[in-house]
């Protein structure tokens, strides 16, 4: 089945600075990668996707980029506030959702 | 808020019992998600419904069941609880069949002592 990688598991960075979680997968047919946020105490919610057929997408801060060839995607975070700081999966659709194992990414004032 | 509702917030029992957990789609919604999410092995895709009928299976144990109903909310029932069983049980929902946006609910904490 498909395997999710995700690195780093935590990840420190000072305010306006950039961030960047990378993932790998497996499954050459996996169509659609998601990216959430999960802040303490609540459900991880979706900030970021991009489909198979394009490479890059971009929303106000956050950017999405994807290699088909080397089966990976990378989340881009610019310009980081404190209000960043969260826990991060990527994750992969090939008929299920996998994720990844998880980023704490952490931004200091 | 999503608009996914989960109840119980959290529930505490024993090994070997029976629990239910109950989700809330947001309106609309005609899939919903069941993960599992414990420290150890992350977000674990457990089962999927569509409009009642189920559609996709992860790693769900033969112990846990599911169930959409036809006002499209659905129930997990996790039996002969042990200790392992013990995580945060996430419900999500999304208007697609495949692969979408997925609104998660809160999410239900199962301790089992």
């Amino acid at each position: 089945g498909e395997n999710v990688e995700q690195h780093p598991s935590t990840l420190s960075v000072q305010e306006g600075d950039s961030a960047v979680i990378k993932c790998t997968y497996s499954d050459s047919a996996s169509n659609y990668f998601p990216w959430y946020k999960q802040e303490l105490g609540k459900g991880p919610q979706l900030i970021i996707d991009i489909r198979s057929n394009v490479g890059e997408k971009k929303d106000q801060r956050i950017a999405v980029t994807l290699n088909k060839t080397a089966k990976h995607f990378s989340l881009h975070i610019t310009e980081t506030q404190p209000e960043d700081s969260a826990v991060y999966f990527c994750a992969s659709y090939i008929n299920q959702f996998y994720f990844g194992t998880g980023t704490s990414l952490t931004v200091i004032p | 808020d999503s608009g996914v509702t989960q109840t119980p917030k959290h529930l505490i029992t024993a090994t070997g019992q029976r629990v239910t957990l109950r989700c809330s789609p947001r309106s609309g919604d005609l899939s919903v998600y069941w993960y599992q999410q414990s420290l150890d092995q992350g977000l674990q895709f457990l089962i999927q419904y569509y409009n009642g009928e189920e559609r996709a299976k992860g790693n769900i144990l033969e112990r846990f069941s599911a169930q959409q109903f036809p006002d499209l909310h659905s129930e997990l029932n996790l039996s002969s609880l042990e200790l392992g069983d013990s995580a945060l049980y996430f419900c999500a929902s999304s208007v697609e069949q495949g692969f979408g946006t997925q609104y998660f609910g809160p999410g239900t904490r199962l301790t089992v002592l």
